[in-house]
């Protein structure tokens, strides 16, 4: 059964201190890694799918990468509003496309 | 341009009772998928629609039970409403159903069983 374990449950940070968010995960052959960010009261909304161990990308102030068992998103000198909930999914390989999450970290940067 | 339409936004029930909830797509979307969300947890997957026929089914009872519509449009169903059934149900929308280029969640609706 594939599993998300994302760290830690919640992360407190000053505005401008950089940090990462960790999300370890089993599956039987990854098709994809997804990262979201939920606000409350919202559904997820997109922010990268990683395919491949090496892989990274960027949006503003985050970063994701992948490795064979884990990826992290690295948040560089955060602002206010990228206080959030951040969800890890993985999707595995074969015909149902299900994405599995993690539980999430909530993520609050104080100004 | 829209996003994904669910509606409605919040909804109480009673136990036992019967619910329909809806979804729109982004439009030429083809794909649509619902997952529940208990407070506190990521959200979980109930059921994957593609081109109006099922792809995947989540561990979920069979008093849930959804559909797709010639315009793409879904609709979950549950029936005989139990007090756990209380969570943010989303539905998510995409190209192709592995969602090469992202799935795009709605804003969920807010089901409360009393």
């Amino acid at each position: 059964e594939d599993q998300v374990t994302q760290s830690p449950e919640a992360l407190r940070l000053q505005e401008g201190e950089s940090s990462s968010l960790n999300c370890s995960y089993t599956v039987s052959g990854l098709r994809g890694l997804f990262w979201y960010r939920q606000d409350p009261g919202k559904g997820p909304e997109f922010l990268f799918t990683l395919y491949s161990a090496g892989e990274e990308k960027e949006k503003e102030r985050l970063k994701a990468t992948l490795t064979k068992k884990e990826s992290f998103l690295h948040i560089t000198a955060p602002k206010p509003e990228d206080s959030a909930t951040y969800l890890c999914a993985v999707q595995a390989g074969g015909s149902n496309y299900k994405l599995t999450f993690g539980k999430g970290t909530l993520l609050t940067v104080n100004p | 341009d829209a996003g994904v339409t669910q509606s409605p936004t919040h909804l109480i029930k009673t136990r036992g009772q019967h619910v329909t909830l809806r979804c729109s797509p982004i439009s030429g979307h083809k794909s649509v998928s619902w997952y529940q969300q208990v407070l506190g947890q990521g959200p979980q997957f109930i059921f994957q629609y593609y081109e109006k026929e099922e792809r995947g089914r989540g561990n979920f009872p069979d008093r849930f039970s959804a559909r797709q519509f010639p315009n793409y449009s879904s609709e979950l169903n549950v029936n005989a409403l139990l007090l756990g059934d209380s969570a943010l149900y989303l539905c998510a929308s995409s190209l192709d159903p592995g969602g090469a280029y992202g799935y795009t969640f709605g804003s969920g609706t807010r089901l409360t069983v009393v």
